[in-house]
Formats: structure tokens, C-alpha cells, sequence
């Protein structure tokens, strides 16, 4: 079983839906982040999560320590928000290293 | 700004030939470095990373190499690529935001390499 675990795999919506995406692990964690990458391969760190809940314009960021989960949303969805969504622990044990495990990613297309 | 460079963008090589790419940084010194490579429907897996000058830790085994000569310079290397060495590279790097266990993460744009 992978360390990671991302769903749902692909995602199509249509422009102004609300969209979650999911990211569940099994290992202790220090932190997740939540990265975006677009068509060209280029990573943009989105959110760096340890507890709670975080918000940056449209998006918004939640993790539940306790049940190893936490979920990105995407509010009033547009097509430039089609991308791959990546999920990423750093775990307990990393010590300052800072080493990241990656989930496989969630393909968005939010059609117009 | 912890801006990343990283070249080349994209990659052609034949099998056995010899492999090298480049990744710079600015901004802080003494950054914590990564190679990761994302094969075709795979997540990132993390090849080396890289504390300090000189000090490189390997996570799987492989045909890659990693050198880091300089405090803001992170080289990948192969003596003989293999085609399994296709793949998506990224450098990355971690760096203190400030407070307890606080840090950033920045990624280079990748290089899309294609051993054929």
C-alpha cells in the first residue's frame, strides 16, 4: 500500500463548480504540502499544512492529523485551474532533511 | 527570492551516452537540495538530496550520480544512460521560513529527458 494515497485519480468539472480534492497517508507526518503542476511540468508549492486550515484566494487547504486526511478545494472553478494536483508528506522522522513522498497526483480539467 | 534554474528544458539522448544536468539557486546559503523524477504515470520519487557542500545521500539505487560542488550548485549525472532513465527531473529546494520546524519548498521547471 502506498504511503499516499490521492483520489479521485482524474477530475473533470465544469467552470465555477466546487471541486475537492482528497489525500489520505498512513505514516506519521510533520507536515503535507499541496503542489501544483501545470502542463509543462513546472511545481508551484500551493499550501504547506501541519494542523488546520488554510485559504489562499480560491483555494483552501485542510488536514485532520488524527485521521491521517486532508483535502484541497478549489471554490467558483476556472479553466486555468486545470492541472495536476499533487499531495506531499514530509514525515515525523525526516529530522532536517526535509525529504517530501509524493501521491501520484490529481489530473483537474474544469472545462468552460 | 529562492528562485531555481534549471537546464536544459528538454532532453534527447541516445542509450549510453553520457548525462549531465544542472540545477542553480539563489537566495539562502547552505539550501537542503533535491533531484526527484517523475516517471510517466508515476508520482515524484526522490533520487538524492544534498545537505551542504560535498554531502549527498542516495535513496534508491540506479544508474545516476550526484555531485554538488558548490553551495548553490546540484549536478545529476550518468556515465551510461539506460532507457529506463526516461523520465521528468526536478530539482528542488527546502529552506527555513522562520519559527519551529518552519520551511519552504521550491521546485525548478524541470527537464524532460528521453533516452531513446
Amino acid at each position: 500500500k502506498n504511503e499516499v494515497e490521492q483520489s479521485p485519480q482524474n477530475l473533470t468539472a465544469q467552470e465555477g463548480e466546487f471541486i475537492t480534492i482528497n489525500c489520505s497517508y498512513s505514516v506519521g507526518i510533520s507536515a503535507l504540502h499541496w503542489l501544483q503542476q501545470h502542463p509543462g511540468g513546472g511545481i508551484v508549492s500551493l499550501f504547506m499544512l501541519s494542523s488546520g486550515k488554510k485559504k489562499h484566494g480560491r483555494l483552501i487547504a485542510t488536514i485532520n492529523i488524527q485521521e491521517k486526511h486532508s483535502s484541497l478545494h478549489i471554490t467558483a472553478s476556472h479553466p486555468r485551474d486545470s492541472a495536476v494536483y499533487i499531495c506531499a508528506l514530509r514525515r515525523n522522522s525526516g529530522g532536517s532533511n526535509y525529504k517530501l513522498t509524493f501521491g501520484k497526483g490529481t489530473l483537474l480539467t474544469v472545462n468552460p | 527570492s529562492q528562485t531555481i534554474h534549471q537546464w536544459p528544458a528538454t532532453l534527447v539522448q541516445p542509450v549510453g551516452s553520457p548525462l549531465s544536468l544542472e540545477c542553480t539557486v539563489e537566495g539562502t546559503s547552505n539550501p537542503n537540495l533535491y533531484w526527484y523524477r517523475q516517471a510517466a504515470g508515476r508520482g515524484l520519487q526522490l533520487l538524492f538530496y544534498s545537505v551542504g557542500i560535498g554531502q549527498i545521500s542516495s535513496e534508491v539505487p540506479q544508474n545516476l550520480s550526484a555531485s554538488r560542488p558548490q553551495d548553490r550548485q546540484f549536478i545529476l549525472s550518468s556515465k551510461k544512460l539506460l532507457l529506463s532513465d526516461s523520465g521528468f527531473y526536478l530539482c528542488a529546494r527546502a529552506f527555513g521560513t522562520g519559527g519551529f520546524g518552519g520551511y519552504g519548498y521550491t521546485f525548478g521547471s524541470g527537464t524532460r529527458l528521453t533516452v531513446v
